[in-house]
Parts: structure tokens; sequence; C-alpha cells
């Protein structure tokens, strides 16, 4: 039953400090998506990539995210410095078409 | 621009009552496609169902059904016979046919009482 991983599934961290989340997608899926979820903006899509090549990050704040894919298997994204409003979940997930297969989540508390 | 609107935000029902959750969206696409993902309290993200604009037939899988209706801009999930399994907040989702980018509604939080 594949899925879609994610690492650390919990990260607590004081603001300032760097932030790497980890995410392994589904074997074969060309397409990788970051969202982050929080109760007061619900679901939003931070970045993708197809093919490893970024195609829209433009819901991510540029000035301290930053999202990669080093090889197929492997897309971080990484927040530095982190601030208290970077506190969320961060879903990753994969789509080799139109359907979507979320993570886990990396929920992230930065006091 | 893209829609979507969960008008319902917490659903209380008993066991084995019917529940319909709405969802209407919003897009001057002419092709899209629609989504219906659950989030049960362990939080993860599970996909339901897929629908493509030019596919309006409803849908059934056991106790779930989805009505897609273009003429009211809606795609409604039933859930027939509700357990205390069925507790979960449920998003509804759109997109472009042409972008995968989902846009996703608020989210209705479904309460199931044994």
């Amino acid at each position: 039953d594949a899925r879609v991983t994610q690492t650390p599934r919990h990260k607590v961290t004081e603001m300032g400090q760097e932030v790497t989340m980890r995410c392994q997608p589904i074997l074969g899926h060309n397409t990788v998506f970051w969202y982050r979820q929080t109760m007061m903006q619900g679901l939003e899509l931070l970045a993708y990539f197809r093919n490893r090549a970024p195609l829209d990050d433009s819901g991510m704040p540029k000035d301290r995210f930053s999202a990669e894919m080093p090889d197929a298997t492997l897309a971080t994204l990484k927040i530095q410095p982190s601030e208290p409003r970077d506190s969320a979940v961060y879903f990753c997930a994969s789509a080799e078409g139109a359907e979507q297969y979320f993570g886990p989540g990396t929920r992230l508390t930065v006091t | 621009a893209q829609k979507v609107t969960q008008a319902q935000t917490e659903i209380s029902v008993v066991e084995k009552e019917d529940v319909t959750l709405d969802c209407v969206y919003e897009t001057r696409d002419t092709t899209y496609y629609l989504f219906w993902y659950k989030q049960p309290p362990s939080g993860e993200l599970v996909f339901l169902i897929r629908r493509n604009s030019f596919d309006e037939q409803n849908e059934i899988s056991g106790r779930y059904s989805w009505n897609f209706q273009k003429s009211t801009s809606s795609f409604n999930f039933t859930i027939t016979a509700s357990q205390v399994v069925d507790s979960a907040v449920y998003f509804c989702a759109l997109s472009g046919y042409n972008t995968d980018k989902l846009i996703f509604g608020t989210g209705t939080r479904l309460q199931v009482f044994p």
C-alpha cells in the first residue's frame, strides 16, 4: 500500500531556528505539493513541483521559506528563520494524475 | 477566480442517520475536477472521490454517494446510515483541468454520536 511519508511528524522549535521538513512521495508520482493547514486560513497551497522542477511557489513567503526536490524520492520544505506564525500542520501530497495523495503531515510549533 | 464554499461548519447526527454535506463551487473554467477528502481526528487527509466536470453521473460507493449538479454548481456528499467512524472533517476541493492546484473549502466537521 503505497503512501506519502513525512518526517518529522512533530516539531517544536524556538523562534529564529531553522526548520526542515521532508517528504517522500509515492514512487512513480511526478508531481509533489506542499500545503499548510491552520485554523484561520484552512488548507493553503505553498508550492509544487513536477518532475522535480518548481512550477508554482506563489503561496510561499519567499523571504523565509524554500522548497526543493533534490531527487525524485525527496522533497524538502525549509523555514529560516522560523516565527510563531509559522505554527501549523504542513502536508506534502503527491500525484501522478489529478488525484493528490497526502502524507500524514508535520505539526510544527514555533515558540 | 475559483472558490469552494462549504456553508455547514459543523453537523452532528446520531448513528444510523443519513447526512448530506453541501459543497458549492465557482469557476470560469469549462472543464474542471471536483474532489472530496476526509480528515479524521488522526489528521491525515484521505482522498474519497474525484469527478470530472463533463461527467454528471451520480456516484455511489458503499454508504457514500455524491450528487454533482452543474446547473447549481454543487457537488454534495451523502453518507447513508452514518457510523461513529465517519466522524471527521470533510473537505470539498476544486481544480481546473489544466492546473494541478487544489482549491479547498473550509471543511465541514461531522460528528456522529452513538
